[in-house]
């Protein structure tokens, strides 16, 4: 079974405070993830990675960066959080050729006050 | 700018029913389509994906694709009240591109 995993269901930070959100996937894919989803809005895509160090930004990359020095590890971070990326954030991950199929993880609903 | 359409719903059907759901996309180059089902607090579970024109069934779900018309449905048999969710359509053109493309979802409501 695909894994992939994250470091925290709920987070609570203040405004200003810089955010970690790391996440896991067990299936060797190639290709990482990262979204917010919002009533109405729908999933957005915030950034994506392809290989270790490599990264493309997605539709809303403001405010936000990444990281991912291992393969199976790919993190955001909120470098300084503000109220509107109050937000549930999701990773993913999938293989980059063959089988398309992206797996999320369980989320993580960020609250910024 | 690529879109996928969805109807919000919500969809209510008897315990028992088929359930139909819906979505459009714009992109003919798209070529991956997948359905998603996603619980109210929860993360997003696949539940199904489809390359090919017809139908491809897994136990009671059934995805339909027709990329002449850029429509893909997916129909689900003997709808349980576990089946309640909100049902994301989404597309990928699959030439290793990052983009997947979502729509808002349809929420479904199995009344028992």
């Amino acid at each position: 079974d695909v894994k992939v995993t994250q470091s925290s269901r709920y987070l609570v930070k203040r405004t200003g405070e810089k955010v970690f959100l790391e996440c896991v996937q067990d299936m060797d894919h190639e290709n990482m993830f990262w979204y917010r989803q919002d009533p109405g809005l729908g999933l957005r895509l915030i950034y994506f990675s392809y290989d270790v160090k490599m990264k493309e930004k997605g539709d809303i990359p403001e405010g936000y960066s990444v990281s991912r020095e291992k393969k199976e590890r790919f993190s955001l971070i909120l470098e300084s959080a503000s109220t509107n990326q109050t937000s549930m954030y999701l990773c993913a991950s999938s293989f980059s050729s063959g089988n398309y199929e992206q797996y999320f993880g369980p989320g993580t609903r960020l609250t910024v006050t | 700018q690529k879109e996928v359409e969805q109807n919000s719903g919500p969809l209510s059907v008897p315990e028992g029913a088929i359930a139909s759901l819906n979505c459009t996309y714009s992109d003919r180059v798209s070529q991956s389509f997948f359905w998603y089902r996603q619980y109210s607090g929860k993360s997003p579970e696949l539940i199904m994906s489809i390359y090919s024109n017809g139908d491809k069934e897994d136990g009671r779900f059934t995805a339909q694709l027709n990329k002449a018309s850029q429509y893909v449905s997916l129909l689900i048999r003997d709808s349980q009240p576990s089946d309640s969710a909100t049902y994301l359509c989404a597309v990928n053109e699959a030439s290793g591109t990052y983009k997947y493309i979502f729509g808002t979802g349809t929420r479904l409501k199995v009344l028992a």
